[in-house]
């Protein structure tokens, strides 16, 4: 299919340990976002990447979160030393202009499970 | 700030009962108003997005309405395979993220 794919679907981790994220988005698709889904919770904005530009990272909710997209394509989150309050649903989405006010297409999302 | 609010929580239909779901929302310089429906498990499915308040667009059961501060999802004739989460979300300002509010459960029963 041509849709937003993100592996693994589900990853356990003991608390402490460092997780990688993946996202392959659209083929063509310029910008690129990851957003964090809390169960109950719509999703919440953790960053946004312009091609290989991360332009904005305000929603990271501490510093052992780190994104990068380095050839404007696949995306990886990684999480270090996970906690608890990191289990979440991580859901990538990817758009084709680079601007909000196009339409996001989400990928299946990620169910991070901390222990 | 920006925020986006929507109600009921939860709603349980009827096959064939129209009903409407609302999106309020809080934004600065509003650039779109997306809904999305979303399967348990699954990613949210882009449905409408809307630009400017009076702006209507269809698709099948489902229509989406935009004024200056809400947003309503009328459902006509719902089909059990219309149960689903229902999410809204606004892109305002310079800003590139999107608001989500925390959505509806709708449960459309036989």
């Amino acid at each position: 299919g041509a849709g937003v794919s993100q592996s693994p679907r589900y990853k356990v981790a003991k608390r402490g340990q460092d997780v990688a994220l993946r996202c392959d988005p659209i083929s063509g698709h310029v910008s690129l976002f990851w957003y964090q889904q809390a169960l109950g919770q719509g999703p919440e904005f953790l960053t946004y990447f312009q091609n290989e530009a991360q332009l904005d990272k305000s929603g990271l909710p501490s510093d052992r979160f780190f994104a990068e997209r380095p050839e404007g394509s696949v995306s990886t989150l990684k999480i270090q030393r996970t906690q608890q309050e990191d289990s979440a649903v991580y859901l990538c989405a990817s758009s084709l202009e680079p601007t909000t006010a196009y339409e996001q297409y989400f990928g299946p999302g990620t169910r991070l499970t901390v222990t | 700030e920006d925020q986006v609010t929507q109600s009921p929580e939860a709603l349980r239909l009827q096959e064939g009962e129209s009903s409407s779901l609302n999106c309020s929302y809080t934004v600065s310089g509003l650039r779109g108003l997306f809904w999305y429906r979303q399967d348990p498990g699954k990613g949210p499915e882009f449905l409408f997005t809307l630009y400017s308040a009076g702006e209507e667009k269809e698709k099948e059961r489902l229509k989406a309405t935009l004024t200056k501060k809400e947003s309503f999802l009328h459902i006509t004739a719902p089909k059990p395979e219309d149960s689903a989460t229902y999410l809204c979300a606004a892109a305002g300002g310079s800003n590139y993220k999107l608001t989500f509010g925390k959505g509806t459960l709708l449960t459309v029963n036989p």
